[in-house]
């Protein structure tokens, strides 16, 4: 797979490759991370998250991983499908209010067949 | 059955109007949210708001009002449209503010002219 950041708005890999997609967040008091999906017409759709006291966390195809030392945040995705193409979109959130989820900028992301 | 819905889908409106967007969730989740997603697909928290506290983004203009009838429902009023109101707005809600999970509905597409 191709890992790219944030600036690289769109990512395209072959079906059946992993596929690695970086964020970066900037708030050191953020203490959850999220990942969405946003397919074309429709709402962002929860992939997975994590706290900031792990490291890792597996889901089924999509691994995050958490890096607090660099402030950096990734998504993992096993063997992707044509189904994965998508806007994928990293957020977090800070503290127990009721603040919302800060976005980052979304890649695009593109599987070849 | 649709967890977060919302209507219309799509509003194109002139100028000038006063318009309503409706959001109802059947999840029994706590709190609710309104973000706005422009035309370069970033995602920005606009609202939130639970039975005891509304937290607004001080970027919002007063033009822009959430009203809830009951716990289910947080609709959006938006006073004296304007041009650059044009964007998909989205509502969410989550067991409980800032840590967990939110769950999007499939956004209304509004069109100012």
């Amino acid at each position: 797979g191709e890992s790219v950041g944030l600036h690289l708005p769109t990512l395209s890999v072959q079906e059946g490759d992993n596929s690695i997609i970086n964020c970066a967040y900037s708030n050191s008091a953020s203490d959850y991370f999220i990942w969405y999906k946003q397919e074309s017409g429709k709402g962002p759709q929860f992939i997975i998250d994590i706290r900031s006291n792990m490291d890792k966390r597996q889901g089924q195809r999509v691994t995050v991983l958490l890096n607090k030392t660099v402030k950096h945040l990734s998504l993992q995705i096993a063997a992707t499908q044509p189904g994965d193409s998508a806007v994928y979109f990293c957020a977090e959130g800070s503290g127990g209010g009721a603040d919302g989820l800060t976005f980052g900028k979304g890649t695009h992301l593109i599987i070849q067949p | 059955d649709t967890a977060v819905s919302q209507t219309p889908k799509y509003l194109v409106t002139q100028m000038g109007n006063d318009k309503s967007i409706k959001c109802e969730q059947n999840l029994g989740h706590d709190t609710m949210y309104w973000y706005k997603q422009d035309s370069k697909k970033f995602l920005k928290i606009m609202f939130s708001y639970n039975n005891k506290e509304l937290i607004i983004n001080e970027t919002v203009p007063n033009r822009f009002s959430p009203k809830s009838p009951d716990k289910a429902h947080l609709n959006l009023h938006i006073n004296s449209l304007e041009l650059g109101d044009s964007a998909v707005y989205f509502c969410a809600s989550s067991r409980r503010g800032g840590l967990y999970e939110q769950y999007f509905g499939p956004g209304t597409r509004l069109t100012v002219t």
